[in-house]
């Protein structure tokens, strides 16, 4: 069975603080697909971020950043110098590649991110 | 523009009175399946289909039903709600499985007093 984990429910920073949201998920495919939701306040889910089992390079895309670490099954996700407009729930998922299991993606709990002023 | 339009938005019912939450992408994807959002467990998949006609469950099916009788269409249906399907309820398109993202609805909180 599919099963992620984001243990961190609620980060607060400053804002222009760096924060690190960690995600930590169990699967026994060998092949699967991790993603990044972002939950702003308005309720709606945006996609950040697709990476596949077989790319460990990191990515940045501006402020962001994630670190996928097939060792220890995490895909961290960093935001640098946040803006208040980073306040939001972000979600970790998991997909596998087989077709019909693959329809589903299995999410962690979340971590509420509170930038303030 | 391509989207997930769910309706309502917002609904608050009594315990027992039928309900149907709409649901209609517009992206001619095959995926489709129906999550609830609950406080610390995430989202939870209700049911999914992979084709017109085609529908199975998730890992949270009891007291929901969905059909699948058009490619863009995909209802889910409460017929006799309760109080512990509060929730806020999203539908979900892919146009394939494994590594293609979900794109979800705006979300319906449903409330059942």
């Amino acid at each position: 069975a599919q099963k992620v984990t984001q243990a961190q429910t609620e980060i607060s920073v400053v804002e222009k603080e760096d924060v690190t949201l960690d995600c930590v998920y169990e699967t026994r495919d060998t092949t699967y697909y991790l993603f990044w939701y972002k939950q702003p306040p308005s309720g709606e889910l945006v996609f950040l971020i697709r990476r596949n089992s077989f790319d460990e390079q990191n990515e940045i895309s501006g402020r962001y950043s994630w670190n996928f670490q097939k060792s220890t099954s995490s895909f961290n996700f960093t935001i640098t110098a946040s803006q208040v407009v980073d306040s939001a729930v972000y979600f970790c998922a998991l997909s596998d590649a087989l077709k019909a299991a693959g329809n589903k993606l299995t999410f962690g709990g979340g971590t509420r991110v509170l930038v303030k002023p | 523009e391509a989207q997930v339009t769910q309706n309502p938005r917002y609904l608050i019912t009594v315990t027992g009175k039928k309900l149907t939450v709409t649901c209609s992408q517009n992206m001619n994807h095959e995926y489709m399946s129906w999550y609830r959002q609950d406080p610390g467990l995430g989202l939870r998949q209700i049911y999914y289909s992979m084709n017109v006609e085609v529908t199975d469950k998730g890992d949270v099916p009891e007291g929901y039903k969905v059909s699948r009788k058009e490619k863009r269409n995909f209802p889910l249906i409460l017929e006799s709600p309760s109080p512990n399907q509060t929730s806020l309820y999203f539908c979900a398109s892919r146009v394939g499985t494994g590594k293609y993202e979900a794109f979800f609805g705006q979300g319906t909180r449903l409330t059942v007093v």
